[in-house]
């Protein structure tokens, strides 16, 4: 029954690789997000999909491409990965963007790169 | 842009106290606010809303005012529990419609 559920919940890999972190949801929310939360243990937005469409891409580098299949999935991969992309990666998802909406997170991927 | 700030010290109390924790945001009033919770190795979980039109927002054990005179949200646990040991988040959204986190205060009730 969960809610927002992401893959892989950990990810260990060598520097330079490719890697993607999948993303589900079942509440039938229209919005979907991916969050990074450092080891400051801030989390700020990267990415947003509202029906598939793309509608808040923050200031991340280009080796992170988000993909939307449907509005129920939201993946996201990075291309050449460098340490300082370690950190947890943090799924959410919401009803409307515009309104006073409740973001659901998923559980967290924790990405480390050696 | 907004900026907002959490005590980043850990909140340490006795079971039973209550519990407060100061969210002070720097620019515009947004038009609300969130508290989330977050547990250790857990994503975090939305527990309150107050809108600006609201003094406050009581939710079981929990509290929320909101003063936008002073920039400021508090978020209090009454009788509180080491269960309710976590870190708690303050969000709101700024002027692009992105919800932006605080960095947390970590709460930590002894029993």
């Amino acid at each position: 029954d969960t809610a927002v559920s992401q893959t892989p919940k950990y990810l260990v890999t060598q520097m330079g690789n490719d890697k993607s972190i999948k993303c589900e949801q079942n509440l039938g929310h229209d919005t979907m997000y991916w969050y990074k939360q450092d080891s400051k243990k801030f989390l700020k937005i990267m990415f947003s999909y509202n029906n598939k469409e793309l509608i808040i891409n923050e200031t991340v580098p280009n080796r992170f491409s988000p993909k939307s299949p449907d509005k129920a999935h939201l993946n996201l991969h990075i291309n050449s990965l460098e340490l300082g992309d370690s950190a947890v990666y943090f799924c959410a998802s919401s009803q409307d963007p515009g309104v006073q909406e409740t973001q659901y997170f998923g559980p967290g991927t924790r990405l480390l790169v050696l | 842009s907004q900026k907002i700030e959490q005590n980043s010290e850990a909140l340490n109390i006795q079971e039973g106290k209550t519990a407060t924790l100061t969210c002070n945001y720097t620019n515009y009033s947004p038009a609300y606010l969130q508290w989330y919770r977050q547990d250790p190795g857990r994503g975090p979980v939305f527990l309150l809303l107050i809108r600006e039109n609201e003094k406050e927002k009581r939710k079981e054990r929990l509290k929320v005012t909101f003063d936008t005179t002073l920039k400021q949200s508090l978020f209090h646990i009454t009788a509180s529990q080491p269960a309710d040991s976590a870190t708690y988040l303050c969000a709101l959204k700024d002027s692009s419609y992105k919800l932006i986190f605080g960095s947390g205060t970590r709460l930590l009730v002894r029993p």
